[in-house]
């Protein structure tokens, strides 16, 4: 039981290359999220979807941009990475409204 | 003022106290509430979750919960230098789809 997926775990990209980070889930989450964390910043979230088919903005979206494949697969794209996307990124997802999260391992994204 | 709010800490207990972690929100709305465990360079691990006033407890770990003053707490009873870590707290904004975060305390447990 893997829980949530995420690739890559480590990531050095130049300023303006693109890239997707990928999450997976197998645990038949309706609702999966995108945050990033920052020292001293806690946790932002950038996307989340709440149903397979939707999508919709967190406090944090500029720069980004999401896709829900399907049920399990949510994915998070920087078109133009810039220095101050340099982040954690954690993708999560739960079953229902009142639930906690179970988080993914982590995306270490530096952008030089 | 920000939404979810706590001390940054750090705290600091000998092994074998009570640890107290506060938190206070801004949205009167909410409806539930989570405590986070992150160890540094982990992600977070969700280990309490409470929904109504009062008390929750599980195993050494007790949330409170007073919706009237906006305020969570966490209890760590018999601490452990295991429990070393930050803790999060977060809060389900009205509409239940989007979780607000606190920016964690750190806690220390001397041996």
């Amino acid at each position: 039981n893997a829980g949530v997926t995420q690739t890559p775990k480590f990531q050095v990209l130049k300023t303006g290359q693109s890239m997707t980070l990928q999450c997976a889930q197998d645990m038949n989450h309706n609702s999966m999220y995108w945050y990033r964390q920052d020292p001293g910043m806690g946790l932002r979230l950038i996307y989340y979807s709440a149903s397979e088919g939707t999508t919709d903005k967190g406090e944090v979206p500029n720069g980004y941009n999401v896709s829900r494949l399907n049920k399990r697969e949510f994915s998070l794209r920087l078109e133009s990475a810039a220095p101050s996307q340099t982040s954690v990124y954690f993708c999560a997802s739960k079953s229902s409204g009142l639930e906690g999260y179970t988080f993914g391992s982590g995306t270490r994204l530096t952008v030089v | 003022q920000k939404e979810v709010e706590q001390n940054s800490g750090p705290l600091s207990v000998p092994e074998g106290a009570i640890a107290s972690l506060n938190c206070t929100y801004s949205d009167r709305g909410s409806q539930s509430f989570f405590w986070y465990r992150q160890y540094s360079g982990k992600s977070p691990e969700l280990i309490m979750s409470i929904y109504s006033n009062g008390d929750k407890e599980d195993g050494r770990f007790t949330a409170q919960l007073n919706k009237a003053s906006q305020y969570v707490s966490l209890l760590i009873r018999d601490s452990q230098p295991s429990d070393s870590a930050t803790y999060l707290c977060a809060v389900l904004h009205t509409g239940g789809f989007k979780t607000i975060f606190g920016a964690g305390t750190r806690l220390f447990v001397k041996a």
